[in-house]
């Protein structure tokens, strides 16, 4: 079956700092890549959906330069947090599209300290 | 604008069926998704639904109701490790909108 690697799975920095998140189709081309956020017992939050070879879009609200998303290959989909502050932390997933379904990853916990 | 409503919370006996509900007002559907989440992991795959009526998975059941904007997730023979998040998600064009998500504890 389809399957999505995320990594890292927990990232801890200083406030600041950026840090980046990747998320790679093993099995599959994604043309559409899409990144969300989920805070402690809530949903997941879309907050950008991103295409092979042009830029991303963002939800309203998301801070397009804060959350840089690139999204070089039909396999490969990064996301960095700059300048990280507290309020960042959460648990980021990243979901790529093959077909007619969405492959999940396994989620990142950042935690900015 | 984009509203999905689904219960905070349910219990429910291990053995028993439970109905997990979730009604959608949005601009576009392109189907309805049922996904799992265990705490601190990314969902799971349960169900999808793009016409009306029942689409049976093992112990898994999902139900559409297109012009009610309407659909329930059905769980049978409940066991203790289904105790999890049941996330409902509507495809608008090529994005997923999810709902909070039905927290489900079962109980032995």
């Amino acid at each position: 079956g389809a399957v999505v690697s995320q990594h890292p799975s927990w990232v801890i920095c200083k406030s600041g700092t950026s840090v980046k998140i990747e998320c790679r189709s093993l099995d599959f081309q994604a043309t559409t890549m899409f990144w969300y956020r989920q805070f402690p017992k809530q949903s997941l939050m879309l907050m950008a959906t991103s295409n092979e070879g042009s830029k991303a879009t963002y939800e309203q609200g998301v801070e397009k330069d804060k959350f840089l998303i690139n999204h070089a290959s039909l396999t490969l989909s990064t996301l960095t947090v700059t300048s990280a502050h507290p309020e960042d932390s959460s648990f980021y997933i990243c979901s790529a599209s093959g077909g007619y379904g969405y492959t999940f990853g396994s989620g990142t916990r950042l935690t900015v300290v | 604008g984009q509203n999905i409503d689904q219960p905070t919370e349910m219990t429910a006996t291990e053995g028993a069926i439970v109905q997990i509900n979730c009604t959608y007002q949005t601009s576009g559907f392109n189907g309805l998704f049922w996904y799992q989440q265990h705490a601190g992991e990314a969902p799971t795959f349960l169900s999808y639904n793009v016409l009306d009526g029942l689409e049976e998975k093992g112990r898994f059941s999902s139900f559409l109701s297109r012009s009610k904007g309407y659909s329930y997730l059905l769980l049978k023979e409940l066991q203790m490790k289904d105790s999890a998040s049941y996330l409902c998600a509507v495809r608008d064009g090529n994005k997923l909108v999810f709902g909070a998500g039905t927290i489900l504890r079962v109980k032995s």
